[in-house]
């Protein structure tokens, strides 16, 4: 599996775009880019997933450079709701295993 | 849709009880899974299922049976419960051909 580098934490204000990087320097070409978030003491919650183009959909934003060697995940209104811990993975599509890291606990403040 | 739905929310064991966690989902997905997470990491799959009657091993398998009689049920056993099981464990599903996965809510276990 390739693995993910992501910051332990970071802080985002109410209302403005959060912006929440990834490194997956190994990843191969037919691994997608997932992911997940968790709220604390909940199971984890899809968000978004993409192999080259960037992805958008009612939740969130992916960006995806061109060597696919990192992404950004965006969250273009932050709210209280949406501290959590956020977790990006990349999976082959027929591994069955999702390869959850550390992620990184973002807060949002008011 | 009741999503995927776990039961009990929380357990106690003893060292030694075996038990039985429950999974069941009503989405018809051919694919569930079970993870733990232990505190301050990230979630491990212990087993999966691609469909009934079809059950393999994740990363964390040693001490926990599984098996997939149904398209609906994927039930945990602890065989022999141990401290180093105490974990938050989830049951996920996916639909064959898609890539989202759904959680359930979670059994919060503890073994003393």
């Amino acid at each position: 599996d390739a693995k993910t580098t992501q910051p332990p934490s970071m802080d985002c204000a109410e209302g403005r775009a959060a912006n929440l990087p990834c490194n997956h320097s190994t990843i191969s070409g037919n691994e997608y880019v997932f992911w997940y978030r968790q709220i604390h003491s909940q199971g984890p919650q899809y968000i978004i997933h993409g192999l080259k183009n960037n992805e958008t959909n009612e939740m969130a934003s992916l960006i995806i450079t061109e060597d696919r060697k990192s992404s950004t995940l965006i969250l273009p209104h932050a709210t209280l709701r949406d501290t959590a811990v956020y977790y990006c993975i990349v999976r082959a599509p027929n591994d069955y295993k999702l390869s959850f890291g550390a992620g990184t606990t973002v807060t949002v403040r008011a | 849709n009741a999503g995927v739905t776990q039961t009990p929310k929380f357990q106690v064991l003893k060292t030694g009880q075996s038990m039985t966690l429950q999974c069941a989902q009503d989405m018809n997905h051919e694919y569930m899974s079970w993870y733990r997470q232990d505190p301050g990491m990230g979630l491990r799959l212990i087993h999966y299922s691609v469909g009934a009657g079809i059950t393999d091993q994740g990363e964390v398998p040693n001490g926990y049976n599984v098996s997939r009689s149904t398209t609906e049920d994927f039930p945990l056993r602890l065989l022999s419960a141990a401290p180093s099981q105490t974990s938050v464990y989830f049951c996920a599903s996916r639909q064959t051909g898609r890539y989202e996965q759904y959680f359930g809510p979670g059994t919060r276990l503890t073994v003393t």
